[in-house]
């Protein structure tokens, strides 16, 4: 079965520093998102990305994150200048519009600033 | 914000069938209710959805109350495995959003031997 990867599986970076956590969707899907969930907390939607544009963002999406679609294959989040806060899993997802609404979730990227 | 309410926890013998409620009073005609579910710190995975009628897949079945003000997701014979948090989700279809999740707190499930 087709599935939603994610790299690398843990990062761990100095705050300030800029990280990239990337993804690789399903091939067929044309729905990207990213999600993340600080230990112990709920799972927090922030921004969906279609037709090569965010679709909608949260609130917690602001300008010290971006997403990327640099090629065909590989969907991304980079975060500037880290902060402490911002040590989280980070899921992507990937949906099919037309197939059933399903959102294939990747294994996540823990990240760790420090 | 998260539109629903669900139990916190709930137990469940391994075999038997597991019955998760959820509350979603405020759900309006074109929003869809979601269940996924997470497996310790995996990734949310996809279990089931609905608008109206009852769903039923090879891993659960969806209960829709007539004026959808509540749902019950039932697993019909939970495992070990089932052991889990799962989230009722109430969004949009794609038609009006980009399906994106808003997730609550969730309900913690564990299947008992």
């Amino acid at each position: 079965e087709p599935e939603v990867t994610q790299t690398p599986s843990h990062q761990v970076t100095q705050m300030g520093q800029e990280v990239i956590l990337r993804c690789v969707p399903i091939s067929n899907h044309l729905y990207f998102y990213w999600y993340r969930q600080i230990l112990g907390q709920k799972v927090e939607f922030l921004v969906s990305f279609y037709n090569n544009e965010i679709s909608e963002k949260s609130e917690i999406f602001d300008d010290q994150f971006s997403v990327e679609r640099p090629d065909g294959s590989n969907f991304t989040l980079k975060i500037r200048s880290t902060k402490l806060e911002d040590s989280a899993m980070y899921f992507c997802a990937s949906l099919r519009p037309g197939w059933n609404y399903e959102q294939y979730f990747g294994p996540g990227t823990r990240l760790t600033v420090t | 914000d998260a539109k629903t309410t669900q139990p916190p926890s709930m137990d469940c013998a391994e075999g038997r069938a597991a019955n998760l409620p959820c509350n979603h009073s405020t759900i309006s005609g074109n929003e869809y209710v979601y269940w996924y579910r997470q497996i310790h710190s995996q990734g949310p995975q996809y279990i089931i959805h609905g608008l109206k009628n009852n769903e039923t897949n090879e891993m659960a079945s969806l209960i829709i109350t007539e004026d959808r003000k509540s749902s019950t997701l039932i697993l019909p014979h939970a495992t070990l495995r089932d052991t889990a948090v799962y989230y009722c989700i109430v969004g949009d279809d794609l038609k009006t959003g980009a399906n994106n999740l808003f997730f609550g707190t969730g309900t913690r499930l564990t299947v008992i031997p």
